[in-house]
């Protein structure tokens, strides 16, 4: 069972554009989303994470939007780069107890943003 | 700091061994946990070790195991090597602090069984 559902798999943007990636988690038990950030050949990166209680969260040209009630999130790049042409990940997790964690991911968004 | 260091890169194996995988944490990180990241079903949680003890455990079978020890550094084994077992196993770490302190991963190992 899939509990986080990432959309569009693939996605193309012309440098300069805004690009915007979603997710929607199931579990309403969640409470901590982040973005990973993977080059080719490196392990993830956390780019920005947001937890249940804003709506919106921005990090420079990142922006994380969250609709609790709607059981979604969004990343959107503003201006985006050729240097931002990665695979991006959404995740979530929720306390397991005694202190564990662990993070469901979604499968991932191909971005490239051509010049 | 040194980042988390994942040691080898890259292993070949056949069908019907077994492997083990190391990981060092980032200094001062005690908690280490591993994913598996494959085209088809992307990253998925293996396990979880603080101080030693694994504390969480994802849904693979018993041929997948872990240990933790003093310093912190982890290995993973995989027995009995199937050919769906080809993927790349990442390892991460976490700072001490709340449940949802961020996860540092390191570049790796590429696994391909053949």
């Amino acid at each position: 069972q899939q509990q986080v559902k990432q959309s569009p798999q693939s996605l193309i943007v012309q440098k300069g554009g805004i690009s915007i990636i979603n997710c929607a988690y199931e579990n309403t038990a969640f409470d901590y989303f982040p973005w990973y950030q993977q080059f080719p050949g490196k392990g993830p990166a956390l780019l920005i994470a947001i937890r249940p209680d804003v709506s919106e969260k921005k990090e420079g040209r990142f922006t994380i939007s969250f609709n609790k009630s709607a059981k979604q999130f969004s990343l959107h790049i503003m201006d985006s780069q050729p240097g931002d042409s990665a695979t991006y990940f959404c995740a979530a997790s929720t306390g397991t107890g005694a202190g564990s964690y662990q993070l469901t991911f979604g499968k991932g968004t191909k971005l490239s943003v051509i010049p | 700091k040194a980042g988390v260091t994942q040691t080898p890169r890259y292993l070949i194996k056949t069908r019907g061994q077994q492997v083990t995988l190391s990981c060092s944490p980032i200094s001062g990180h005690r908690s280490v946990s591993w994913y598996q990241q494959t085209p088809g079903q992307g990253l998925q949680f293996l396990f979880e070790y603080f101080s030693e003890t694994q504390r969480n455990k994802g849904n693979f079978p018993g041929r997948f195991s872990g240990r933790q020890f003093s310093n912190s550094r982890s290995e993973m084994n995989v027995s009995t090597l199937e050919l769906g077992d080809s993927a790349l196993y990442l390892c991460a770490s976490r700072p001490p602090g709340t449940s949802n302190s961020p996860l540092h991963f390191g570049n790796g190992t590429r696994l391909t069984v053949t």
